[in-house]
């Protein structure tokens, strides 16, 4: 049974980097897709971006020039850095896999709140 | 990006009824479209992917159907577990995005 669970910081700063990790069990991250996502009550379900092993990423176009998404085999973790974040990146985010681009497991979710 | 868009927005329905949730691409998708439900607290639940394959596990009252622009949900007897909101996704592109979401509520 595949288990994903995120963790990290609960309140960021405005301006800040978003640091995230997901802890995965039961599968290895050097093989399947993982994929941050968040969600909001304005926008809904907003993909973030995925990686694939060895390290082939793809962004949401709309968040490309400050988004991250690392891969720890060592640990089966990966990660997700969101730099300059704004109240508009407040979001419960999730993480997710599959074995292609949709997803089939997911976090539990963290919510993360921006705020001075 | 490609707009999804769901219809209805809410779905009122009762325990044993059959209920169509439509999902309508901005272009075509082609079969590339997977459909989740999310209960009140938990993470969204794959459901079906490819349009019609049935996620393992997932009871076989749900289905899905079309291709291109235009794809349906159905569940064919509604049980109590089923009223959640329901998302469709398409991944034809590198720029994955959700419909805004179907609320399934108990009538």
């Amino acid at each position: 049974q595949v288990q994903l669970q995120e963790s990290g910081p609960g309140l960021a700063k405005p301006s800040e980097t978003l640091s995230l990790t997901c802890t995965v069990a039961g599968a290895s991250t050097n093989s399947n897709y993982w994929s941050w996502i968040r969600q909001t009550p304005g926008k809904g379900l907003e993909w973030i971006g995925s990686i694939y092993y060895p390290g082939s990423t793809y962004y949401n176009p709309s968040l490309k020039s400050r988004v991250t998404i690392s891969l720890d085999t060592s640990t089966n973790q990966f990660s997700l850095k969101l730099t300059s974040v704004t109240a508009a990146d407040t979001a419960l985010y999730y993480c997710a896999g599959g074995h292609s681009s949709y997803f089939d497991h997911w976090g539990q979710g963290i919510l993360v709140t921006v705020s001075s | 990006d490609i707009q999804m868009t769901q219809s209805p927005s809410t779905l009122s329905a009762s325990v044993g009824d059959r209920v169509t949730i439509t999902c309508r691409a901005s272009q075509s998708v082609n079969n590339w479209l997977a459909w989740y439900h999310q209960k009140p607290g938990k993470a969204p639940k794959l459901l079906i992917y490819k349009a019609s394959s049935l996620q393992s596990g997932v009871p076989s009252r749900f289905s899905g159907s079309g291709s291109g622009t235009e794809f349906t949900l159905t569940i064919s007897t509604l049980q109590p577990d089923d009223f959640a909101i329901y998302y469709c996704q398409q991944y034809n592109t590198y720029w994955y995005t959700f419909g805004q979401g179907t609320k399934l509520e108990i009538k």
